[in-house]
């Protein structure tokens, strides 16, 4: 069956250390989105794209970044993290033309 | 400024009643409009969709109600079942570009 993974699921790591978490789709699908949940705010948009070669910046782009190279991947890399990105982040998908996004089970991210 | 709003942060229903979730927008350009139902440690998981262009879809037990005068939309859940407890977030796109924007989300509890 078509799925969308992420790893890590769980992440620690400290103030000013690079973090890149994978996102992996099975499904073909042309655009890809990072999320991040915070109590109080629901899901906030990080970055997406819209194809090979194509990144946007979000509502909460600001210290990271994101490269498509082929359709199945969307890494998220966290420059320098930082305590204000502990965070659950997670990925979707959508087909060109659709609109329904979905979601893969969450990377769990602390920043110490 | 919030653009999606979800007033109620927990909601306590007894198994075999109505649910119904609320959900209040203010960015007129949302036409298309989603519900997901996220259990903890997991992603977001799509339950129903209605475009601006409707009023009510329906799908086996879940019915979402759109009334774009009042820019407001709802779900609706008959009969509640246990396994309906979860968080729901409201989620609303504008003609599929930049990716959603969700409500926080109510806690939604089927007592038995």
């Amino acid at each position: 069956d078509a799925e969308i993974t992420q790893s890590p699921r769980h992440k620690i790591t400290e103030t000013g250390r690079q973090v890149t978490l994978a996102c992996h789709q099975t499904w073909n699908h042309n655009n890809m989105f990072w999320y991040r949940q915070d109590l109080g705010h629901g899901l906030r948009l990080i970055h997406y794209s819209y194809g090979v070669q194509d990144t946007n910046k979000g509502e909460v782009s600001d210290g990271y970044s994101v490269s498509r190279s082929n359709t199945e991947d969307l890494p998220l890399t966290l420059e320098s993290a930082a305590s204000s990105q502990t965070s659950v982040y997670f990925c979707a998908s959508s087909d060109r033309g659709r609109d329904t996004q979905y979601f893969g089970p969450g990377t769990r991210l602390t920043v110490l | 400024d919030q653009q999606v709003k979800q007033n109620s942060p927990s909601l306590s229903v007894q198994e075999g009643r109505i649910s119904i979730l609320n959900c209040d927008y203010t960015n007129s350009m949302f036409d298309y409009f989603l519900w997901y139902k996220k259990y903890p440690a997991e992603g977001p998981t799509f339950l129903i969709s209605i475009s601006s262009i409707k009023d009510k879809n329906e799908d086996g037990r879940f019915t979402v109600f759109l009334n774009k005068s009042a820019k407001h939309l709802s779900l609706h859940i008959v009969p509640s079942q246990p396994g309906d407890s979860a968080v729901y977030f409201c989620a609303a796109l504008v003609g599929g570009a930049d990716g959603l924007t969700f409500g926080k989300g109510t806690h939604l509890i089927i007592q038995p």
